[in-house]
């Protein structure tokens, strides 16, 4: 069975502070997606990036990048300086496929909080 | 264009009732998914439907039921509620079904309280 596993629960910085979330995932797949959601407190799920298995090259967009290490099975995400409006549950999830269809396997989340 | 619609956006209800759970996808889009979120977890997959036929099942009870109109709205129901059906209940909807091939846009849920 897939997993995703996202040991931290909270995290506390102070405005302008970088900070890195951490996945680690366990599949059986050869081939498969690896996703980032954004959770606000108004509850919708915000699409952050998508990975694919065969693609480790990281990424920078913004303030954002991403840190995919198949060797690990990791796939952690960084903010620089960070913001208050980054405050928010962020959610790493694994594609899983099955009979045709895929669906998304996610982690508990992480709450990051940002002070001013 | 309008995202991914949901309704109600809250509802409470008291155990042994039915609830029905709306969602409107994206223009064009012709899956949808349903995910439930309990509170201090991330989203478990509920149902899959492409093109008014169910794809997917996940892991509850048959007291969850679902179905996709002609034009690719779809319904949540769940019979005899739980306390713990308590919940963000999340629609996701997708061109052609499928998170691998072009992703999936979430709704912004439907908070169901059971009491």
């Amino acid at each position: 069975a897939q997993k995703v596993t996202q040991a931290q629960t909270e995290i506390s910085v102070v405005e302008k502070e970088d900070v890195t979330l951490d996945c680690v995932y366990e599949t059986r797949d050869t081939t498969y997606y690896l996703f980032w959601y954004k959770q606000p407190p108004s509850g919708e799920l915000v699409f952050l990036i998508r990975r694919n298995s065969f693609d480790e090259q990281n990424e920078i967009s913004g303030r954002y990048s991403w840190n995919f290490q198949k060797s690990t099975s990791s796939f952690n995400f960084t903010i620089t300086a960070s913001q208050v409006v980054d405050s928010a549950v962020y959610f790493c999830a694994l594609s899983e496929e099955s009979s045709g269809y895929s669906t998304l396997t996610f982690g508990k989340g992480t709450m990051l909080l940002v002070s001013p | 264009d309008a995202g991914v619609t949901q309704s109600p956006t809250h509802l409470i209800k008291t155990r042994g009732q039915h609830v029905t759970l709306r969602c409107s996808p994206i223009s064009g889009h012709k899956s949808v998914s349903w995910y439930q979120q309990v509170l201090g977890q991330g989203p478990q997959f509920i149902f899959q439907y492409y093109e008014k036929e169910e794809r997917g099942r996940g892991n509850f009870p048959d007291r969850f039921s679902a179905r996709q109109f002609p034009n690719y709205s779809s319904e949540l129901n769940v019979n005899a509620l739980l306390l713990g059906d308590s919940a963000l209940y999340l629609c996701a909807s997708s061109l052609i079904g499928g998170v691998r091939e072009n992703g999936y846009t979430f709704g912004s849920g439907t908070r169901l309280t059971v009491v």
